[in-house]
């Protein structure tokens, strides 16, 4: 897969936008962009993905840059549930079900 | 629909033993995926199966184990339990087409302690 690099950890406080960003200098014309977060005690849920154009739906925005070497994850208002672990994964077109995760970006919401 | 199903949630065994965990999938999907979640290693991926087979496999020794069933139901297998192997079981279900933007769905996992 190809490698993401992404901060450590963020904070943002509550009701405030958030950008994650995720950098992957090393992507491929067909690698898609996947986000994930992991709540704490629960397993991993998508988020959402994207190719090239920027992306939405109810979750997050999904802003992907024009050379495509980065992207960045949009919470519009963060809340108190959005605290989680934030993992930006490229997974490759022959992975069957394995999905690499690196350490991701610890989120975390202040009220 | 109902979501990813994993039993038992808490699991207890001592070193030596073996266990068996199990994982539901949700309705229509084919494949189930294995990760293992440690706090040193972060999430790894053990293997997936697809109809049955075995497509994938990460670089795990070979007392981790798993199977499919027909229903798509999957169980995996850790025998000569280690101490290492405390950790939490992950599945996650997914179509199974294997095209980069297909999305899986996790499961809330299987906390085991080794002691």
């Amino acid at each position: 897969d190809a490698k993401t690099t992404q901060p450590n950890s963020m904070e943002s406080n509550e009701e405030e936008p958030v950008h994650l960003p995720c950098n992957h200098s090393t992507i491929s014309g067909t690698d898609y962009i996947h986000w994930y977060r992991q709540l704490p005690s629960q397993g991993p849920e998508y988020v959402i993905h994207g190719l090239t154009s920027n992306v939405n739906n109810r979750m997050a925005s999904l802003a992907i840059a024009e050379d495509r070497k980065s992207s960045t994850l949009i919470l519009h208002r963060a809340t108190l549930r959005d605290a989680a672990v934030y993992y930006c994964i490229l997974p490759v077109r022959t992975s069957y079900g394995k999905l690499t995760f690196g350490q991701g970006t610890i989120l975390t919401v202040h009220p | 629909k109902a979501g990813v199903t994993q039993t038992p949630r808490y699991l207890i065994k001592t070193r030596g033993q073996q266990v068996t965990l199990s994982c539901s999938p949700i309705s229509g999907h084919r494949s189930v995926s294995w990760y293992q979640q440690t706090p040193g290693q972060g999430l790894q991926f053990l293997f997936e199966y697809f109809s049955e087979t075995q497509r994938n496999k990460g670089n795990f020794p070979g007392r981790f184990s798993g199977r499919q069933f027909s229903n798509s139901r999957s169980e995996m297998n850790v025998s000569t339990l280690e101490l290492g192997d405390s950790a939490l079981y992950l599945c996650a279900s997914s179509y199974g087409t294997g095209t980069p933007q297909e999305t899986q769905y996790f499961g809330p996992g299987t906390r085991l302690l080794v002691l």
